[in-house]
């Protein structure tokens, strides 16, 4: 089936830092989904991008759409403490609106 | 406005019971999908349904899972004679229409002893 790879897997942050993160796939999507998971929740909706190329920005967050469609990238800029969590990409073809989910990057913070 | 909610969040029952898994989706959402997540992996797409219907159930096993929606209430996830490897976290999540975006709920935790 389908798989979106994402990278790192896991990620140590510093307060202030900037953060980089992708998917990569081997087949095109459409639709590219950026969402945030914390312990014990669901995944909280971060960033949604619709055409090959876009920008797009949610606060301190980036999120690109790559151009042949199958990547994206998420940037965290001037880290917090609270974007501890796991992030995880999602890919949605147009027919059917289920989502193909990454493995996430789990983001901690430096010892 | 209330979001998705599922229960129970946390579900225990042993090998052979049957676990139920209830979702309301958000206020005028008529369309609900399935996903499990399996301990350090991301989320796997179940099912889709909508009102009454079963739109795309590419996601399920084929036995002893089962899921509907029906014209009133909640939809159920219905798993029979759980084993094991079935402990997972399922979300639904819940969208006005087919295209529009997801939104997820907080979860059940079943764990099978």
């Amino acid at each position: 089936g389908q798989q979106l790879n994402q990278s790192p897997q896991s990620m140590f942050i510093q307060e202030g830092e900037d953060v980089s993160m992708n998917c990569t796939s081997s087949s095109i999507f459409n639709t590219w989904l950026w969402y945030k998971q914390d312990p014990g929740e669901g995944p909280v909706l971060l960033i949604a991008l619709y055409k090959a190329g876009e920008l797009t920005s949610n606060g301190r967050l980036t999120a690109q759409f790559g151009i042949t469609r199958k990547d994206s990238f998420l940037n965290i800029s001037a880290s917090i403490p609270s974007d501890v969590g796991i992030y995880f990409c999602a890919g949605r073809r147009d027919a059917g609106n289920k989502l193909t989910f990454g493995g996430g990057t789990r983001v901690l913070v430096k010892p | 406005n209330a979001g998705v909610m599922q229960n129970p969040r946390h579900l225990v029952r042993r090998r052979g019971q049957e676990a139920r898994l209830r979702c309301s989706p958000m206020k005028g959402h008529s369309h609900v999908y399935w996903y499990r997540q399996l301990p350090e992996e991301g989320l796997k797409f179940m099912v889709y349904l909508q009102k009454e219907n079963i739109i795309d159930e590419s996601g399920m096993p084929k036995e002893r899972f089962s899921a509907e929606f029906p014209k009133e209430g909640p939809s159920i996830l219905r798993i029979q004679q759980v084993v094991r490897g079935d402990s997972a976290a399922y979300f639904c999540a819940s969208s006005p229409n087919s295209r529009d975006t997801q939104y997820f709920g907080p979860g059940t935790r079943l764990t099978v002893l």
